[in-house]
């Protein structure tokens, strides 16, 4: 079965400082999508990064890469030069298979920066 | 343009009554999908609607129910509340059915409480 694993809870980073997101994932497909969103405590689910399975280079957004290694299977979000509006919940999600847009979510990490 | 909008942001219901949440996806964008967000956890996926079809279901009991309407926004309908279906309930709209890369985009949420 398809699952996302993130095992960090919670993590402080200084601000103006990088911090990494761990996300492992387990799938049987050949073809998948994973993200990361962010989630502030106004709820909605903002989507920061995408990186598709066939994908040769790791993506980059702006102050967001996501370092992907496809023999471990993980996706870990790297977040640049911390700003305290990063301050939020974030999620590793991965779209299971080809026939629909169901996304997997992991359990999620407070990400606290701090001044 | 207006992104994903849900209503009602917050709703307080009892036990056994019924609730109806309502979508309006981004302006040409015909997927809608469900999820049920629980304190403390990651969104699951409950419904997927693509052209006013059920495309994907996950694992919730029959009292949730959902449906599309020709303009693409969606309702979902839960009967018989119970307290452990309060939760955020995300709405995420979709260009296509299949997507790829940055193509789901979340609304608020609807915080529904269960007293």
């Amino acid at each position: 079965a398809q699952k996302i694993t993130q095992t960090q809870p919670g993590m402080f980073v200084q601000e103006k400082e990088a911090v990494t997101l761990d996300c492992t994932y387990d799938t049987s497909d050949q073809s998948y999508g994973l993200f990361w969103y962010k989630q502030p405590s106004s709820g909605e689910m903002i989507f920061l990064i995408y990186q598709g399975s066939y994908d040769e280079q790791n993506a980059t957004e702006g102050r967001y890469s996501l370092n992907f290694q496809k023999a471990r299977k993980s996706a870990n979000l790297v977040i640049s030069a911390s700003q305290l509006g990063d301050s939020a919940m974030y999620f590793c999600a991965m779209r299971e298979g080809r026939s629909s847009y169901k996304l997997i979510f992991g359990s999620g990490t407070r990400l606290l920066v701090r001044p | 343009d207006a992104g994903v909008t849900q209503s009602p942001t917050h709703l307080i219901k009892t036990r056994g009554q019924q609730v109806t949440l309502r979508c309006s996806p981004i302006s040409g964008h015909k997927s809608v999908s469900w999820y049920q967000q629980v304190l403390g956890q990651g969104p699951q996926f409950i419904f997927q609607y693509y052209e006013k079809e059920e495309r994907g279901r996950g694992n919730f009991p029959d009292r949730f129910s959902a449906r599309q309407f020709p303009n693409y926004s969606s309702e979902l309908n839960v009967n018989a509340l119970l307290l452990g279906d309060s939760a955020l309930y995300l709405c995420a709209s979709s260009l296509n059915m299949v997507g790829g890369g940055t193509e789901a985009f979340f609304g608020q949420g609807t915080r529904l409480t269960v007293v």
